[in-house]
């Protein structure tokens, strides 16, 4: 199985920051690459497809870039509904495989 | 309004089975794939399974082969989940989510852009 290493972990922000989080695979994966965020309680919501496709309606502070094995998702002025858990997700070859999380708090 | 409901999650013992179901509305289901996605209690998402929109293309997390089966109804616009053998560590909610074919450079991605709010299965002696 491919496995996707996410770091970091979690993070301190705060308001207007930058943030950059990344994920490397195992093996190459192309672009099979997609970004979710989750909120506390609430259902992931899909940011980047295609490793750097902006899905619909997500603000363009949001970004994706990368190929094969490295891969980042960036957030440029972070806002205050930013604060979440932050997933990457490949679904190149089976089992599809999603990283361990990053948690965005406020500084 | 474009909508996945979860339902069927419950309490159950070490050895049992459950079914979840995942009705979808305001979108035509036969024309997308669909997967089960499960978050245990203070952890991070685990992709479950994954099948296609003709029933086709199924697979499954190594952590639950063997015991846990995906299956649709098109006609009901229903996606379920059947899962044997239950343990503890599969204590966890599971989302339904919609799986897109998105368009980026002249490919095709998929995009999981479409999620229920979750159902709750515990398995405890």
């Amino acid at each position: 199985a491919i496995q996707m290493a996410q770091s970091p972990s979690s993070l301190s922000a705060s308001v207007g920051d930058r943030v950059t989080i990344t994920c490397r695979a195992s093996q190459g994966i192309g672009n099979d690459l997609g970004w979710y965020q989750q909120k506390p309680g609430k259902a992931p919501k899909l940011l980047i497809y295609g490793a750097a496709t902006l899905h619909s309606g997500v603000p363009s502070r949001f970004s994706g870039s990368g190929s094969d094995t490295d891969f980042t998702l960036t957030i440029n002025s972070l806002q205050p509904e930013d604060f979440a858990t932050y997933y990457c997700l490949q679904d190149y070859s089976y089992p599809w495989t999603f990283g361990q999380g990053t948690k965005v708090e406020i500084k | 309004e474009v909508q996945l409901v979860e339902s069927g999650g419950d309490f159950v013992q070490p050895g049992g089975s459950l079914r979840l179901s995942c009705v979808a509305s305001g979108f035509t289901f036969t024309s997308y794939g669909m997967i089960w996605v499960r978050q245990a209690p203070g952890r991070g998402l685990e992709w479950v399974s994954y099948i296609g929109s003709s029933s086709n293309g199924i697979n499954y997390a190594d952590s639950v082969k063997g015991r846990f089966t995906v299956s649709r109804d098109n006609a009901k616009n229903s996606l379920y989940l059947q899962m044997n053998g239950l343990r503890d560590e599969d204590t966890a909610v599971f989302y339904c989510a919609r799986g897109s074919l998105l368009t980026a450079g002249g490919s095709h991605y998929h995009g999981f852009d479409v999620w229920g709010q979750g159902t709750t299965v515990t398995v405890s002696s």
